[in-house]
């Protein structure tokens, strides 16, 4: 069974930080691209980073370049998103997703969500 | 960056009825487009892929449709559980980016 399981979200300040993570299992996680994807409340869904099966290549939405980091551990089957200099407009559910390719890209594979809350 | 733009932002229905949701692109995207559904409090899930086919266990009630910059995802005979948000996304360059979402109500 595949599962993806995020953790790390919480409340935190205007400015501070806050690490994801997310745990992959029942399928092959290290041959895989991984995003991240986030949903403000009662909004859409918006892409924020991707991240290559052997972390040699990252994309970021233009939003969060140079505040937020995606990084994987192969090892460990997980993805992490290291955000810094939160925003209020930050505050959302921070989904991870399996990134698959085949034909077109898709993601086919979701976690729970962990929710991200940017206030004072 | 591509826009994606759906309509209607929300419809009611009733079950039985067929339902057609479109989404149209800023720019040509092939048929590099997904349709997602959430329903409240869950994460999406992948319905449709490359516009027009059916990801494994999905109901063949649900089909895609389109190419160019207009596509169409329609739900042929509403059923209960189909009552959900609806969005498409397109896979055709980075950033990947989605419809607003198409909210299914029943009337």
């Amino acid at each position: 069974e595949v599962q993806l399981v995020e953790s790390g979200g919480g409340l935190v300040q205007p400015g501070g930080s806050l690490r994801l993570s997310c745990e992959a299992s029942g399928f092959t996680y290290s041959g895989s691209w991984m995003s991240w994807v986030r949903q403000a409340p009662g909004k859409g869904l918006e892409w924020v980073a991707n991240i290559k099966e052997d972390g040699s290549d990252k994309n970021y939405v233009d939003s969060v370049k140079g505040r937020f980091t995606i990084s994987r551990d192969n090892a460990k089957n997980s993805v992490y998103l290291q955000m810094n200099s939160l925003r209020a407009e930050d505050t959302a559910v921070y989904y991870c997703a399996r990134d698959h390719w085949a034909n077109s890209q898709m993601f086919d594979y979701w976690g729970q969500g962990t929710l991200v809350t940017v206030s004072s | 960056d591509i826009q994606m733009t759906q309509s209607p932002s929300s419809l009611s229905a009733s079950v039985g009825d067929r339902v057609t949701i479109t989404c149209r692109a800023s720019q040509s995207i092939t048929t590099f487009i997904n349709w997602y559904q959430q329903t409240p409090g869950k994460a999406p899930k992948l319905l449709i892929h490359a516009a027009s086919n059916l990801q494994t266990g999905v109901p063949s009630r649900f089909s895609g449709s389109g190419s160019g910059t207009d596509f169409t995802l329609t739900i042929s005979s509403l059923q209960a559980e189909d009552f959900a948000s609806y969005y498409c996304q397109q896979s055709y360059n980075n950033p990947k980016t989605f419809g607003q979402g198409t909210r299914v109500e029943i009337k």
